[in-house]
């Protein structure tokens, strides 16, 4: 199974603020990689695709890119309904494997 | 609008079989464009995908969980169903089901369900 690792695992930023988290696969997953948001309670949302697609409806501040192993979304300018954990997903190849999570808080 | 909804006990006893459904509205789960899977995720924990179902009847297991999960389709109800075999509390999650194309990454999700293993 390819391994995805995501750092940090935890963030605290303000809103504004400029974020980025990043997603480092345990081999070349050639940019099979999406990213969803998840808020307490919910499902998560699928953000984009291709690693750098965003899904229609999803504003544009948030932004991914990345090649090979290491990718990374970035959300431009924090708005308070982006504070959420954040996971990264490669679909290269089967099983799909996820990384861990990153919760982005409030400072 | 396309909406996915799981069902099911949400107690079950160790070593018992775990059962969930996922009836879809706003969609066919017969259509060629889609699969359909579950994913489940620990309390506090990260995703895991269980496995998947496509319309012609294949299915496709995570070698992890493969030797205790079965999917099962009913297109008559437009609900596709899961089991969980000789469960631990380690099965204890929420369990979500989802759709996706050949591409195995997931647009459309249940709100989830959780289900506790438990005495």
């Amino acid at each position: 199974d390819i391994q995805m690792t995501q750092s940090p695992s935890s963030l605290s930023a303000s809103v504004g603020d400029r974020v980025s988290i990043t997603c480092r696969a345990s081999q070349g997953i050639s940019n099979s990689l999406v990213w969803y948001q998840q808020k307490p309670g919910k499902a998560p949302k699928f953000l984009l695709y291709g690693a750098s697609r965003l899904e229609s409806g999803v504003p544009s501040r948030f932004s991914g890119s990345g090649s090979g192993t290491d990718y990374t979304l970035t959300i431009s300018s924090l708005l308070p309904e982006d504070f959420a954990t954040y996971y990264c997903q490669q679909y290269y190849s089967t099983p799909p494997t996820f990384g861990g999570g990153t919760k982005v808080e409030i400072k | 609008q396309l909406q996915l909804q799981e069902s099911g006990p949400g107690l079950v006893k160790p070593s018992e079989t775990l059962s969930l459904t996922c009836t879809v509205s706003g969609g066919s789960i017969s259509s060629s464009s889609y699969y359909w899977g579950w994913i489940r995720q620990p309390p506090g924990k990260g995703l895991e995908w269980i496995g998947s179902f496509y319309y012609s009847g294949s299915t496709y297991y995570n070698p992890s969980l493969k030797s205790r999960v079965t999917i099962s389709v009913d297109t008559s109800k437009n609900h596709f169903s899961l089991k969980v075999s000789s469960v631990t509390a380690a099965d204890t999650s929420v369990y979500y089901c989802a759709r996706h194309t050949n591409a195995y990454y997931f647009d459309y999700w249940g709100q989830g369900t959780l289900v506790t293993v438990s005495s």
